[in-house]
């Protein structure tokens, strides 16, 4: 079974600060990881993927993560936040079967401060 | 940008109700997906649904849970009577008709209410 962790329920950083949003996973095989935003009433924004390849993803606006086998993670990104990236932000693991379906982590809030 | 649909946007109904959430995927995509996410918690997969079938569902997606491809465009999800637990937000997903780790594009969700 595949199961998502996101350790920290809410993430608080101030404007223009570096932002870590973090992520372990657990999966038999390859695993492949997605982070997806979700703003207030809003569906489920696609960010970024790993599949295969280089261990740092960059993704959309501005974001980017960081794959590590060996502690088994998934760390999202950003070099400098921004007000408008406040948000809830999920990882989740896809799974490597026909189904394909996606285990999500519980979501972790983002809020930047001015 | 090709993007996934889903009407209405926001239902209310009456428990022990009937309802039916629509999603219209992304044309090329072959994999469907209904997700649900009851407020402030997590997003939890429901049912997979390919080739006109189901491929997996979950426990949740138990007897009073229904999925239909109707036509060549519409993918729909049946609750056939509703519990106020039902109340959530469901999320129709599609996939392209690559490899298993392709993305999953989401619709923007319907929020259904139950009273």
């Amino acid at each position: 079974a595949q199961s998502v962790a996101q350790p920290e329920d809410q993430v608080n950083v101030a404007e223009g600060n570096p932002l870590t949003v973090k992520c372990t996973y657990s999966v038999s095989g390859n695993p492949y990881l997605f982070w997806y935003v979700q703003y207030p009433n809003r569906g489920l924004q696609f960010l970024l993927k790993y599949i295969t390849g280089d261990n740092l993803v960059k993704g959309s606006y501005g974001f980017e993560a960081e794959f590590n086998k060996s502690q088994t993670s998934f760390h999202l990104k950003k070099p400098s936040a921004l007000v408008s990236d406040s948000a809830l932000y999920f990882c989740a693991v896809g799974a490597n079967t026909n189904a394909g379906k996606s285990t999500f982590g519980d979501g972790t809030t983002l809020t930047v401060k001015p | 940008e090709p993007e996934v649909t889903q009407t209405p946007s926001h239902q209310v109904t009456q428990m022990g109700q009937e309802v039916i959430l629509r999603c219209v995927p992304i044309s090329n995509h072959l994999y469907f997906y209904w997700y649900r996410q009851i407020l402030g918690q997590k997003v939890e997969f429901l049912v997979s649904f390919y080739n006109n079938e189901i491929s997996e569902k979950s426990e949740i997606f138990d007897d009073q849970f229904s999925v239909e491809r109707p036509d060549g465009s519409n993918f729909t999800l049946k609750i056939r009577s509703t519990k106020l637990e039902d109340s959530a937000m469901y999320f129709c997903a599609s996939r392209t008709p690559g490899g298993p780790p392709d993305t999953q594009y989401f619709g923007p969700g319907t929020r259904l209410t139950v009273l």
